[in-house]
């Protein structure tokens, strides 16, 4: 079965920190992408970032990159500079891909509540 | 471009009913996936069409259904409604040609009475 785990239900910084916010998952697959997806209290899931499994590199994108560890099926995000706005839950999730372009669904974790304090 | 639609918003539905959702994807996406999300389960994909086909399917009884038209649009239905049924459903579009990315709606909250 494939499983998200992120073992973080909340988390609280001040604003300008930097925060990292913990995944781990588990597929006996090889081909797919990894993804962290942010939800502010409005629900709109909003996408923050996304890796593919075959890269090496570490994903970065503005403030937010990740520590993507293959071996240890981790993919954690750090966010930079926190502000105000980067309230919200914080899911990790990953899709596996077909050859042909199929893919099975999103696989998400529980969730991480961030809560940037002014 | 304009985003991933979901109409309604919300609704409010008796037990037993059945309820129809829809979902209006990116220009140019031909993927569309739903999922629920409630506060005990989280998020769990229901289903993906691709083409007007679907693709995948995660594990939900069948009472959980949907379809694709031609322009892409996407509707799911519930029939026979329960109680946990109540929640909020998103439809996700991609191009659903190997990328990956998934781009959500705002949802539709469906509250079961």
């Amino acid at each position: 079965a494939q499983t998200v785990t992120q073992s973080q239900p909340e988390m609280s910084v001040q604003e300008a920190e930097t925060v990292t916010l913990s995944c781990t998952y588990d597929t006996s697959e090889s081909n797919y992408y990894l993804f962290w997806y942010k939800q502010p209290p409005s629900r709109q899931m909003i996408l923050v970032i996304r890796q593919e499994a075959y890269k090496q590199q570490n994903a970065t994108e503005n403030r937010f990159s990740v520590n993507f560890q293959k071996a240890a099926k981790s993919f954690s995000l750090k966010i930079s500079d926190s502000q105000l706005g980067d309230t919200a839950m914080y899911f990790c999730a990953f899709i596996i891909m077909y050859s042909g372009g199929g893919a099975d669904g999103l696989t998400f974790g529980k969730g991480t509540h961030l809560i940037i304090q002014p | 471009k304009a985003g991933v639609t979901q109409t309604p918003r919300y609704l409010i539905k008796t037990r037993g009913q059945q309820v129809t959702l829809s979902c209006s994807p990116i220009s140019g996406h031909r993927s569309v996936s739903w999922y629920q999300q409630t506060p005990g389960q989280g998020l769990q994909f229901l289903f993906e069409y691709f083409s007007e086909t679907q693709r995948n399917k995660g594990n939900f009884p069948g009472r959980f259904s949907g379809r694709q038209f031609s322009n892409s649009r996407s509707e799911m239905n519930v029939s026979t409604l329960e109680l946990g049924d109540s929640a909020l459903y998103l439809c996700a579009s991609s191009l659903g040609t190997g990328t990956g990315e998934q781009y959500f709606g705002p949802g539709t909250r469906l509250t079961v009475t």
